[in-house]
């Protein structure tokens, strides 16, 4: 059954670099795309940008200067690392798998706090 | 950067009664492929979001029929026939035609 699961520090301090992990299961990520979407608590979605089934990468033209999307594709796993955290990168991180452009399955998120 | 602009901020309505919601695109959604990436997420109370229509009116497995998704172009609707309690929670409009894609600011439905 397919599954996504969010993990990673759930406070990060200003100026920081935030590291998530999503790991992944009953799916591959050579077969599937996966992104990365966001959401400030109360708030509305952002994504944030994917990583296509081949390795190559998309990322939110706003977050670009300091996002990185990768993978281990044999620990069924991808990466998220942002630079230069702030207050307004406090939100709720999930990712998601993409089916032809639309997100069929998502993880259950995992909330990052910026704060010293 | 493609807005989309979705109307009323909250929807208040009885059980039973139906429902619509209105997504507005700053930009046309038509791909050149002649597909319109264009999708409604529910995100109910504490959940991650779920897919509930994609390319505009395909209703996604298992979602009810109660859920209709129409538009072209720029504008999009989603239309709830009879609203049921599970149907409470923020619906978010999204689009994947253009990069960066893009979310809606969402829609908030709750019972009177």
């Amino acid at each position: 059954q397919v599954q996504l699961k969010e993990s990673g520090p759930g406070l990060v301090q200003p100026s920081q670099t935030l590291s998530l992990t999503c790991t992944v299961s009953g799916f591959s990520l050579t077969s599937y795309n996966v992104h990365w979407v966001r959401q400030p608590t109360g708030k509305g979605l952002e994504w944030m940008g994917v990583i296509w089934t081949g390795g190559t990468t998309d990322y939110n033209s706003a977050l670009k200067s300091r996002l990185s999307i990768s993978r281990d594709t044999s620990k069924s796993q991808v990466f998220l690392k942002m630079n230069s955290l702030q207050t307004e990168d406090i939100a709720t991180y999930y990712c998601a798998r993409d089916w032809y452009n639309n997100f069929d399955y998502w993880g259950q998120g995992v909330m990052v706090t910026v704060s010293s | 950067d493609v807005v989309l602009t979705q109307t009323p901020v909250s929807l208040s309505v009885t059980l039973g009664d139906p429902a619509s919601i209105s997504c507005r695109s700053s930009q046309s959604l038509e791909y050149s492929d002649g597909y319109t990436y264009l999708e409604w997420y529910l995100q109910k109370p504490g959940q991650s979001p779920q897919l509930l229509i994609y390319g505009v009116s395909n209703r996604f497995s298992g979602v009810p029929d109660r859920f209709i998704g129409s538009g072209s172009g720029t504008d999009f609707t989603l239309k709830i026939s009879r609203v049921e309690p599970e149907d409470l929670g923020v619906y978010h409009c999204f689009q994947a035609t253009h990069d960066p894609f893009t979310f809606g600011s969402g829609t908030k439905l709750e019972m009177k």
